[in-house]
């Protein structure tokens, strides 16, 4: 079965430059969710869309900005970027089903490191 | 917000026995509470998951269950194998408006099976 889709997986910045990173959700999945997993950490929420519709907020910083297009894929900008930035970034998807909340499906991540 | 603890945070079990895993949660209006399993370097993938108004789930070999009233849950793994080995999370969602699933996670378990 189709699995979300993450790219890239490993991406290198310095301190102030600014990173992009692509989500494409499971085919036919309309939600996608951010998730930043520190080092030995628990994934930590950043921002979800829903039929491109900034759906919920949690904890991203001012710097990110993320949207979701027109064939569901979603994009998390990253500027100014930081040393404690450094993490792996989760994309997450669900479709809307008969029962709420719905299972999310988390893709392989993009291991983001700031030197 | 939602708070999540998770226990153990590490865990060794033989093969063949049983591994439990226990979660406790902060919001009494939590009603979806999924399990993942995160293998080294890659996503979090769910397992089995169990909405409020069912007091227990099993699947082949793994098991959940949760009380309400105390507001925990538990993951339990019979008849472990050597590829269970793993870092476990649990996690919570309140669903109180449409859009608002962002899951909450615990801090992880790291079950190693020992051969």
């Amino acid at each position: 079965a189709a699995g979300v889709i993450q790219s890239p997986r490993h991406l290198i910045k310095e301190k102030r430059e600014t990173a992009t990173l692509k989500c494409y959700p499971i085919p036919r999945h309309d939600t996608v969710y951010w998730y930043q997993q520190g080092p030995g950490q628990d994934p930590q929420f950043l921002i979800s869309f829903y039929e491109k519709m900034q759906s919920d907020k949690g904890s991203i910083p001012d710097r990110f900005s993320a949207q979701q297009f027109s064939d569901y894929h979603s994009e998390l900008n990253m500027s100014s970027l930081e040393l404690g930035d450094s993490a792996l970034y989760f994309c997450a998807s669900s479709s809307r089903g008969r029962d709420r909340p719905y299972e999310q499906y988390f893709g392989p991540g993009t291991r983001l490191t700031v030197t | 917000g939602e708070n999540v603890e998770q226990h153990p945070s590490t865990l060794s079990v033989q093969e063949g026995d049983s591994a439990v895993i226990k979660c406790t949660y902060s919001d009494s209006a939590s009603n979806y509470f999924p399990w993942y399993k995160q293998e080294l370097g890659k996503g979090p993938q769910l397992i089995i998951d169990i909405r409020s108004n069912v007091g227990e789930k099993k699947d082949q070999r793994i098991a959940v269950t949760l009380n309400k009233t105390a507001k925990h849950f538990s993951l339990h793994i019979t008849e472990t194998q050597p590829e269970d080995s793993a870092v476990y999370f649990c996690a919570a969602t309140v669903d109180l408006y449409f859009g608002n699933e962002k899951l909450t996670f615990g801090t992880g378990t790291r079950l190693t099976i020992i051969p």
